[in-house]
Parts: structure tokens; sequence; C-alpha cells
């Protein structure tokens, strides 16, 4: 079955240091793979996605196939980072996502 | 341009009643996707809709139903409420083309609470 797994539920770092969140997927197929982020008291909204292999507010994610991982980094944390973060996966580009369970990124100052 | 807007806030039910959610989508998109959010964990698709027919379901149960307008705007029902869909329920449109789906949009949601 298709799944999505991000192992930390609350990451919490330091202003200025850097940041990995992991997500693992299981699927056999070829996968759309996307980073959502919900800041406090806003609307969940894309972060970004593998295949415009942009970087976004800093964050840039890499797609493993071989790691069957797509791991969300900034070298330079910032406090408005904090935030919940999904990572989400489209099988075959079908627009139905499966999601996991969320980190919390806590960036202190 | 107007963002998916999502109807009512908070609703609270009991046991055993019926429950109607709306979702307006974005303009220009034909495609509205439902998710149920429990507390503490990602979202989980429902089903999705596109040009007014179903288009996939995730693993939910009959009781979980749907409808798309010709404006594509949506409405989710659930019957027979358990107390387990206390959820915040999350609409999403997106337009489908040739070359497949763009980013999907999501709605504020809808907080359901099943007493």
């Amino acid at each position: 079955a298709q799944r999505v797994t991000q192992p930390e539920k609350l990451l919490s770092v330091f202003k200025g240091a850097p940041v990995e969140l992991k997500c693992n997927y299981s699927y056999s197929g070829s996968p759309e793979l996307f980073w959502y982020v919900q800041y406090s008291r806003q609307r969940l909204q894309l972060l970004l996605r593998h295949i415009s292999r942009e970087s976004i507010k800093g964050f840039t994610a890499d797609l493993n196939k071989g790691e069957t991982s797509f791991h969300l980094k900034k070298p330079f944390a910032q406090e408005e980072d904090s935030a919940m973060y999904y990572c989400a996966l489209d099988r075959s580009n079908t627009g139905k996502l499966i999601f996991g369970q969320g980190t919390t990124l806590q960036v202190k100052p | 341009e107007t963002g998916v807007t999502q109807s009512p806030t908070h609703l609270i039910k009991t046991r055993g009643q019926q429950v109607t959610l709306r979702c307006s989508s974005q303009s220009g998109h034909n495609t509205v996707s439902w998710y149920q959010q429990a507390l503490g964990q990602g979202p989980q698709f429902i089903f999705q809709y596109y040009r007014e027919e179903e288009n996939g379901r995730g693993n939910f149960p009959p009781r979980f139903s749907g409808l798309q307008f010709p404006n594509y705007s949506s409405e989710l029902n659930v019957n027979a409420l358990e107390l387990d869909d206390s959820a915040l329920y999350l609409c999403a449109s997106s337009s489908r083309t040739s070359g497949g789906y763009n980013e999907q949009f999501f709605g504020p949601g809808t907080r359901l609470t099943v007493l």
C-alpha cells in the first residue's frame, strides 16, 4: 500500500541552524511528491513539488528513489519558518494526495 | 480571484445525525477533492469530483457521499454520524488539464464535532 512516513512529530532548532525534515514513501510507481506547509492560523498551502525543482523560501527537497525519500532542507532556519510541514504523495498524477502525519518545526530565537 | 471557501466553519452534531459541508472552488478550477484530518494526523483523502462525477475514492464507507455542481462547487454529506467522524474536513480545488493536475488550493476547513 502507498504510504508516506514523517518520523518526527516535532523538530526544534535554533535560528540560523540547518533544518532537515524527513519524509519517506512507499510506492512502486513513479511518484509525484510535495511538501505542504501550514503556518499558524493559515490554511494548508503548497511549499514545493519535486518536479519543479525549485527553491522556495530557501527550502529545497530532492527525490531519492533509491532510498524512497524526499527530505526537506534549509541551510539556515528563520523564526518565520515555524509551522507544520506535511509531505504528500500523488500516485501517477491523479490529484489524490496521500499525506504523512506532519512534522512541527519550531525555530527558537 | 477568489480562493477556496468552506462553510460552515464549525459544526456540532450528535451521533446518528446527518451533516452537509459545502465548498466553493477557486475560480477556473474544475476539480474538488475532500480530505478528513483527525486531530494530530495528516489529511486523509475521501474522494474527488471532476465535472460533477466522482473521480476516485479513498478508504471511506458509503455513508460519506458527495456532489459537485455545474459551477464546480461541491458538497460532502455524511450520514449516520459516528464519534470518530469528529475531524477537520478540508476541501481542495485544482484544475485538471490534458497534462494532469495543477496545484491544489485548500480551503480553511470545517471543524465537525460529533457528540
